[in-house]
């Protein structure tokens, strides 16, 4: 079977820097998606890993090692608006796309 | 960037009513479109995979004769809630993929979300 983990819930401060981090066991990978959701809204794209490494994009940086089979999502100098469910997502071969449950991000004053 | 949108925003409809969601992608055409499903505090659930001109592939535990699925253009796809009752409810999301083939370039592989429906049965 298919399986993403991520932590449930995180809290930060503004400011701050935190990471969230994702593990997969998949049958097949073709890759790996973050996305920022927030409340009642659809997903928006925010990074996609191929090979592993570190890859960087504004405040958001995105880190894969496919032979731990781990990622995370960096988030630097937090902003209130951060406040968001990021969802990590692996992409099979097949094209799906298998989500994980998604972090809760809370970012205080 | 990439668009999707989808039609209607929100429904709320009678338990035994069918109800139909359309999706599409505005500026580009979209070769695969997949439809979820996501329920309060729950990540998204993929429930079936569309291709323009052939039959939907529904996940396992997915009623394709509940949850009808038409691809008829590269622009549109439709999901179709029949006989709907209170336990459908949920937050309906269509996504939609560029394929462009061999040696396309990683932005392709993404799936551009629409921005949901939400479902209501009473």
């Amino acid at each position: 079977g298919q399986n993403i983990d991520q932590p449930t819930e995180m809290t930060a401060t503004e400011g701050a820097i935190v990471q969230i981090n994702c593990t997969y066991q998949t049958s097949g990978f073709n890759g790996l998606f973050w996305y920022q959701q927030h409340a009642g809204e659809a997903p928006t794209f925010l990074s996609y890993n191929v090979l592993d490494g570190l890859e960087e994009k504004g405040r958001f940086s995105s880190f894969l090692s496919r032979s731990k089979g781990y990622s995370y999502l960096l988030l630097k100098e937090l902003q209130m608006k951060d406040s968001a469910s990021y969802l990590c997502a692996v992409s099979l071969w097949t094209d799906k796309l298998i989500f994980g449950t998604g972090t809760r991000l809370q970012v205080f004053p | 960037g990439a668009v999707v949108s989808q039609h209607p925003s929100w429904v709320i409809c009678k338990s035994g009513t069918s109800v139909k969601i359309e999706c599409r992608s505005l500026d580009f055409q979209a070769t695969t479109m997949f439809w979820y499903r996501q329920f309060p505090k729950q990540s998204l659930m993929l429930m079936a995979t569309s291709n323009e001109g052939s039959k939907a592939t529904y996940e396992q535990g997915v009623e394709k004769d509940k949850f009808l699925i038409n691809h008829a253009s590269l622009t549109l796809s439709t999901l179709t809630v029949t006989s709907a009752h209170p336990e459908d409810s949920s937050f309906y999301i269509c996504s939609a993929r560029w394929a462009a083939g061999v040696g396309v370039s990683r932005s392709t592989d993404t799936q551009y979300f629409g921005p949901g429906t939400r479902l209501t049965v009473l």
